[in-house]
C-alpha cells in the first residue's frame, strides 16, 4: 500500500520570501513517482512539478523545487520568491506500482497564505 | 490547450434524486478519474476508468457508479443522492499506467450540494 503525509494544514509566507511545503511518503515499491499539484480558489487542480524515484537530481520548475530526500522518504515543495498569487491550497502525489496498476494516492494538502 | 471539462460547476439537487456528473477530455487519454473532494481529507479516488467500458473501483465507491462508453467521456452517477454526497467532485485523465510519471489533467470541478 502507498501513503502520502501532509502534516501542515496552513502555512503562512511573506511575499518575496522562501516557503517549505511537507511530504512524506510510504511504498515498498522501489519505481515510483511524486507530484505536486496546486489548487487556486477557483477549484482546477494544476501540476507543478514531477520527481521520479531514480532520478539523481532534485526536480525544479521555474520558482519550484522538489527536495527530494529518498532515505527520509521525503518530497517537499520549496517555492522560492513567494508571490500573492501562490495562495492556494497544494497537494503531494504519488503513483507506484502497489497492486498492479499506477494509481494516483493523495495527501490531505498544505493550504498556503501569502502575505503582502 | 489540453482540456478537461465537466457538465457543471455548480449543481443543487434533492436526497433521493439520480443524479449525473460528465467529464469530456480531449487529449485522447486512457485513463480517467472520479475523485471526491472534503476538507481536511483530500482527494479520494471513487472510481477510474482505463479504457472504454472497463472500470474499477477507488477507495470510495459505495453509493457511486460510472459509465464510460466512448473513450473521451466518463460520468459519475449518484443513485440516489444523499445529503453525505455533498461535495466538490473532480474529473481527471492520464496516459496510460505502466508508467509513473503520467500526470493527471483535472477538470475544474463540480460543487454539488444534495438537500
Amino acid at each position: 500500500a502507498q501513503k502520502i503525509t501532509q502534516t501542515q494544514p496552513g502555512m503562512f509566507v511573506q511575499e518575496k520570501e522562501a516557503v517549505t511545503l511537507d511530504c512524506t511518503y510510504d511504498t515498498s515499491d522501489p519505481s515510483y513517482g511524486l507530484f505536486w499539484y496546486k489548487q487556486p480558489s477557483s477549484g482546477e487542480m494544476i501540476f507543478l512539478i514531477y520527481q521520479g524515484s531514480y532520478d539523481q537530481q532534485n526536480a525544479t520548475e521555474g520558482r519550484y523545487s522538489l527536495n527530494f530526500q529518498k532515505a527520509r522518504k521525503s518530497a517537499n515543495l520549496v517555492i522560492s520568491a513567494s508571490q500573492l498569487g501562490d495562495s492556494a491550497m497544494y497537494f503531494c502525489a504519488m503513483r507506484s506500482a502497489s497492486g498492479g496498476s499506477y494509481i494516483p494516492t493523495f495527501g490531505r494538502g498544505t493550504s498556503l497564505i501569502v502575505h503582502p | 490547450d489540453v482540456k478537461v471539462t465537466q457538465s457543471s460547476r455548480y449543481l443543487v439537487k434533492r436526497t433521493g434524486e439520480k443524479v449525473f456528473l460528465e467529464c469530456v477530455q480531449d487529449m485522447d487519454h486512457e485513463n480517467m478519474f472520479w475523485y471526491r473532494q472534503d476538507p481536511g481529507l483530500g482527494l479520494r479516488l471513487i472510481y477510474f476508468s482505463y479504457d472504454v467500458k472497463m472500470k474499477e473501483k477507488g477507495d470510495i465507491p459505495e453509493g457511486y457508479s460510472v459509465s464510460r462508453e466512448k473513450k473521451e467521456r466518463f460520468s459519475l452517477i449518484l443513485e440516489s443522492a444523499s445529503t453525505n454526497q455533498t461535495s466538490m467532485y473532480l474529473c481527471a485523465s492520464s496516459q496510460p499506467t505502466g508508467s509513473s510519471y503520467n500526470e493527471q489533467f483535472f477538470g475544474p470541478g463540480t460543487r454539488l450540494t444534495v438537500l
